[in-house]
């Protein structure tokens, strides 16, 4: 099993629609917790961190599961520029530097 | 302000040889973390140093290895390429060692093994 699982993609969706991500984690001593996009050949960019309390920012809203061990990611409103892949991101109290990533999500947002 | 930079952007080496890739940090930040990224997979995290110490190791093998300069920049080294080597060899900068700051990614070097 993964360290870090993420929904199996790829999601198709309309402009306007809203669309979440789940990402799991396996290892309980995971101490934080973000989501990047990363645009084809390019590198991933951070989207946002992931705090306790859940977080917004514009269009997105990002939730933390501590007991069931899951992240979540919605978008609301998608616009095209959206379409890219979503990497969930979770680093770990133990092996300090070590932040380990998800395979990503891809989402394609059509006219 | 520059970003994280890498160089060099693309190489081809072939099997047995060494190669050695650049990184340097955002102003101001003091880690540099080192990933492989194969296609379709998310990045492999390979290394963290943070004041020039090592921080953190993922599961590759001695055949990498890494260092931090004192201005922060950073060298990764593969020995003995492996055609399983080829792949987007991704640097982040952050301010501080460890999983709780956010990183910012270079372009990557894009390394292509025959």
């Amino acid at each position: 099993r993964k360290e870090v699982e993420q929904d199996p993609g790829p999601f198709n969706v309309p402009e306007g629609a809203t669309v979440a991500f789940n990402c799991t984690y396996s290892n309980s001593a995971s101490q934080s917790f973000f989501w990047y996009r990363q645009d084809c050949r390019k590198e991933p960019k951070l989207l946002m961190s992931v705090y306790s309390s859940g977080n917004e920012d514009g269009r997105f809203t990002a939730q933390l599961n501590r007991a069931s061990q899951y992240i979540s990611l919605l978008i609301r409103d998608s616009k095209l520029s959206d379409s890219a892949t979503y990497l969930c991101v979770v680093g770990q109290r133990t092996n300090a530097g070590k932040s380990t990533f998800g395979d990503g999500t891809t989402l394609t947002v059509k006219p | 302000d520059a970003g994280v930079t890498q160089s060099p952007t693309h190489l081809i080496k072939t099997r047995g040889q060494h190669v050695t890739l650049r990184c340097s940090p955002i102003s101001g930040h003091k880690s540099v973390s080192w990933y492989q990224q194969v296609l379709g997979q998310g990045p492999q995290f390979i290394f963290q140093y943070y004041e020039k110490e090592e921080r953190g190791r993922g599961n590759f093998p001695d055949r990498f290895s890494a260092r931090q300069f004192p201005n922060y920049s950073s060298e990764l080294n593969v020995n003995a390429l492996l055609l399983g080597d080829s792949a987007l060899y991704l640097c982040a900068s952050s301010a501080a060692g460890g999983p709780t700051y956010e990183q910012y990614f270079g372009p990557g070097t894009r390394l292509t093994v025959t």
